[in-house]
């Protein structure tokens, strides 16, 4: 089955960049599917960082846009995250997972997405 | 400033039915499908509605989903010890151009 890890530094310094890596095994990326980042602030709710297709298309949360960078590497069958100038604001649960975004249904009009399965996820602390 | 509204929490005895709802608006549950997650304390979210009423293989059926119009609602029939947790909806935003989820409820067995 498909099975996503999230893997990088548990803290990083304010004004810094935050460097996330999901690795996917049970699938291969360059097969389909859009791939996600979300993440969880201590104690809060869930929010969608970003998405990008196999083919590099990416879509952002647009409060984010300016500072979120996510790219993918097949050959590894990972996609990445990389989020500048952090603060404490920043300090979360992140998670990994795969979006199954579709374009819109000619029949209802809606458009399909929902995320699973997902990582277990990875606490980063922005902190001095 | 999660785009989806939910109650804080909800709560009920074992084999009660408890009713979480998710009020949006036209663009984005209006427009697109409600899906929702379920998460136990200390672990990552697991889908569990997708496409407004459907069922990954493997949830029990005593969880349930429907919409209407700009607002959902996630049904919890027969509820058990474990169904405590925390569950939010989610969808596509036409107006962001990105998912937005749910405040969240916490669900409370008494």
């Amino acid at each position: 089955q498909v099975q996503l890890q999230e893997s990088g530094p548990g803290l990083v310094k304010p004004s810094e960049t935050l460097s996330l890596t999901c690795t996917v095994s049970g699938y291969s990326i360059s097969s389909g599917y859009y791939w996600g980042w979300i993440r969880q602030p201590p104690g809060k709710g869930l929010e969608w960082i970003g998405s990008i297709y196999h083919r590099g298309t990416t879509f952002y949360n647009p409060s984010l846009k300016s500072r979120v960078t996510i790219s993918i590497d097949t050959s590894k069958n990972q996609f990445s995250l990389r989020l500048s100038s952090v603060t404490a604001a920043d300090t979360a649960v992140y998670y990994c997972a795969r979006d199954f975004l579709s374009s819109r249904s000619a029949a209802t009009g809606s458009r399909r997405s929902w995320f699973d399965p997902w990582g277990q996820g990875t606490l980063v602390t922005v902190s001095s | 400033q999660s785009v989806l509204t939910q109650p804080p929490s909800a709560s009920g005895t074992p084999g009660q039915r408890v009713t979480i709802s998710c009020s949006g608006s036209s663009s984005n549950i209006g427009s697109n499908i409600v899906n929702w997650y379920q998460q136990l304390p200390g672990t990552a979210p697991k889908l569990l509605i997708y496409s407004d009423n459907q069922r990954p293989s493997g949830v029990p059926d005593r969880f349930s989903g429907s919409k209407s119009g700009t607002s959902a609602s996630l049904a919890i029939s027969g509820l058990q010890s474990e169904d405590e947790a925390d569950y939010y909806c989610a969808a596509w935003d036409d107006s962001l151009n990105g998912h937005v989820f749910g405040t969240g409820t916490k669900v409370t067995v008494l």
